[in-house]
């Protein structure tokens, strides 16, 4: 069965650091872009970073840049977000998901899309005093 | 960063009505966009992506729709599975930002 599972999540003093796990299972890791979404408590989804498959290239949300660091370790189907300088605002459950990036072709013309179809179950992230 | 903009906010339906929701983008977005699903206490669920590609295994009673700025997520007869916050999402540029959410209530 393929899973998605987190882990690192906690109670941190704003200006701390925690590191997000994301372990892949089932599934050949490696093949994926991976995503880090949020969510506060009660609100709507925030996309936070995603990752391509060989760490060429990596992409964030403008509010983590400088303070948030996304990678991966292919090898232990891993997934992590690393998080400094946590602010209040930074509270929220924090997910995993595979972008399975299917191609679509029209007119010998193919692009690749997004599609989050494996979600992890989420790990809450609490910045406060 | 582009904006998303879902309606109505929530909606309260019964079993067996058509809901239809709406995305719009603060600018084109061609058919770059993607639908979830969200029940209470889980993770969201894949429904559709390049807007109206239906993913494996989502019932067919769900469709979308739409190119540029304007899409639609339509349930053409609501199950009681379906109760549930719904999230549009553009993979257009980055950052991707998602629409605020329409959750469907039971009437």
């Amino acid at each position: 069965e393929e899973e998605l599972a987190e882990s690192g999540g906690g109670l941190v003093q704003p200006g701390g650091s925690l590191r997000l796990s994301c372990a892949g299972s089932g599934f050949t890791f490696s093949n994926f872009w991976m995503t880090w979404v949020r969510q506060v408590p009660g609100k709507g989804l925030e996309w936070v970073a995603n990752i391509k498959q060989d760490e060429s290239k990596k992409n964030y949300l403008d509010s983590v840049k400088g303070r948030f660091t996304i990678s991966r370790d292919n090898a232990k189907n891993s997934l992590y977000l690393q998080m400094n300088s946590l602010r209040a605002e930074d509270t929220a459950v924090y997910y995993c998901a595979r972008d399975q990036s299917p191609s679509i072709t029209v007119a010998d013309t193919k692009s690749w899309f997004d599609a989050f179809d494996l979600w992890g179950q989420g790990t809450l992230v609490t910045v406060s005093s | 960063a582009i904006q998303m903009t879902q309606s109505p906010s929530s909606l309260s339906a019964s079993v067996g009505d058509r809901v239809t929701i709406t995305c719009r983008a603060s600018q084109g977005i061609r058919n770059e966009l993607s639908w979830y699903q969200q029940k209470p206490g889980k993770a969201p669920k894949l429904l559709m992506y390049a807007a109206s590609t239906l993913q494996d295994g989502v019932p067919l009673r769900f469709s979308g729709s739409g190119s540029g700025t304007d899409f639609t997520l339509t349930i053409s007869s609501l199950q009681p599975e379906d109760f549930a916050t719904y999230y549009c999402l553009h993979d257009n540029n980055y950052p991707r930002t998602f629409g605020q959410g329409t959750r469907v209530e039971i009437k």
